[in-house]
């Protein structure tokens, strides 16, 4: 089957670093996505991987490790407006994508 | 730029209702996907099609039904409309015959209440 797990609700700290984990296990693994989502509007794209290893874009990192089912995402430097929901989904071979919970992030002052 | 538009942001029917929920994409995509998103659920898939007159159940189809009848429109449809429908629904949609890094394009979201 497939199961997708994040955590639910963060707190983080203006200007500091965060990272939201994800665990998965899914058949026929062929990556894993990042979506950012501000309250009331469309999942968007932040990040892809389908290798071991950690992906750099600007602020934002994601993490991969297959033989773990797990990766993470890292926001460094954070900005009140990077206050959102961060949906971890896996892409089995199927093309269907299987999305976790979503992580609800506040970021305070 | 990829566009997903779905028909409406809002909508409020009645219980028994037939509804009908419009996407339609500007990029010529082969796979597209309804999701309803619930809190503490996320987004979970109810169809999807990779083809012109071609569909797949997902997750959580019952209740639901959906139609492609041309590349760029994929409509959901609610038989007859309950109460324990009403939620979020996403549209989306995703090139096909690439590599696995394309993600999926979303549209804004219809909120549907069932009364």
């Amino acid at each position: 089957g497939q199961n997708i797990d994040q955590p639910t609700e963060m707190t983080a700290t203006e200007g500091a670093i965060v990272q939201i984990n994800c665990t998965y296990q899914t058949s026929g693994f062929n990556g894993l996505f990042w979506y950012q989502q501000h309250a009331g509007e469309a999942p968007t794209f932040l990040s892809y991987n389908v290798l071991d290893g950690l992906e750099e874009k600007g602020r934002f990192s994601s993490f991969l490790s297959r033989s773990k089912g797990y990766s993470y995402l890292l926001l460094k430097e954070l900005q009140m407006k990077d206050s959102a929901s961060y949906l971890c989904a896996a892409l089995n071979t199927g093309n269907q994508f299987y999305f976790g919970t979503g992580t609800s992030l506040t970021v305070i002052p | 730029d990829v566009k997903v538009t779905q028909s409406s942001r809002y909508l409020v029917k009645r219980t028994g209702e037939k509804v009908f929920l419009e996407c339609v994409q500007d990029m010529d995509h082969e796979n597209m996907f309804w999701y309803r998103q619930d809190p503490g659920l996320g987004l979970r898939l109810i169809y999807f099609s990779y083809d012109v007159k071609m569909k797949e159940k997902g997750d959580i189809p019952e209740g639901y039904s959906v139609s492609r009848e041309k590349k760029e429109r994929f409509s959901l449809i609610l038989e007859s409309a309950s109460t324990n429908q009403t939620s979020m629904y996403l549209c989306a949609s995703r090139p096909t015959g690439t590599e696995g890094r394309v993600p999926q394009h979303f549209g804004d979201g219809t909120r549907l209440s069932i009364l």
